[in-house]
């Protein structure tokens, strides 16, 4: 079954450095986001994109965030300098419209758990 | 912002069915309902959505009330395994719409 993989499934970073976070989404999938969930909070909604632009972003994506589909097959989140309250697991998303179940289904990835030192 | 409501736990015993209710009182005609859950800070995953009328997978089933004010998930025969923290969600059609978590409810499945 097609799976949204995120890589890498843990990284540790020194406050400052810039951190990638890597998605590779369901192959036909046409709409990508990003989601984070802080320790023992909820899962909070970043950004979506779609198109080749982000087409809705939360208050937490602030100019420290970004996003990229570099290819026809990657989408990466880019935290320019983090924060201590950055670390944080970070899931990719994606979706196809279905016309034949409604709506379209949103699948995420197993996570990138980012821990900021 | 939060459109649904649900207990904030509920314990099941192993081979019996769950039945994890949610309130959506406020929603809309083109909203449709959504049922997710994450096991152990996994990535969220998707269960079954529905708009009026029941639903089945080979997951579970979803009863959506006439009035569409409230909704049942049901796993059939729960195992231990489906221990996890279960969010129902409201979200309206249009494609690329995000999704809303809220706290969820959190089902302990006993042996």
């Amino acid at each position: 079954e097609p799976e949204v993989t995120q890589t890498p499934s843990h990284q540790v970073t020194q406050m400052g450095q810039e951190v990638i976070l890597r998605c590779v989404p369901i192959s036909n999938h046409l709409y990508f986001y990003w989601y984070r969930q802080i320790l023992g909070q909820k899962v909070e909604f970043l950004v979506s994109f779609y198109n080749n632009e982000i087409s809705e972003k939360s208050e937490i994506f602030d100019d420290q965030f970004s996003v990229e589909r570099p290819d026809g097959s990657n989408f990466t989140l880019k935290i320019r300098s983090t924060k201590l309250e950055d670390s944080a697991m970070y899931f990719c998303a994606s979706s196809v419209p279905s016309y034949l179940t409604g709506g379209n289904t949103i699948y995420f990835g197993e996570g990138s758990w980012l821990t900021v030192v | 912002d939060a459109k649904t409501t649900q207990p904030p736990s509920m314990d099941c015993a192993e081979g019996r069915a769950a039945n994890l209710p949610c309130n959506h009182s406020t929603i809309s005609g083109n909203e449709y309902v959504y049922w997710y859950r994450q096991i152990h800070s996994q990535g969220p995953q998707y269960i079954i959505h529905g708009l009026k009328n029941n639903e089945t997978n080979e997951m579970a089933s979803l009863i959506i009330t006439e009035d569409r004010k409230s909704s049942t998930l049901i796993l059939p025969h729960a195992t231990l395994r489906d221990t996890a923290v279960y969010y129902c969600i409201v979200r309206a059609m249009e494609y690329g719409n995000k999704l809303v978590f809220g706290a969820g409810t959190i089902l302990r499945v006993k042996s």
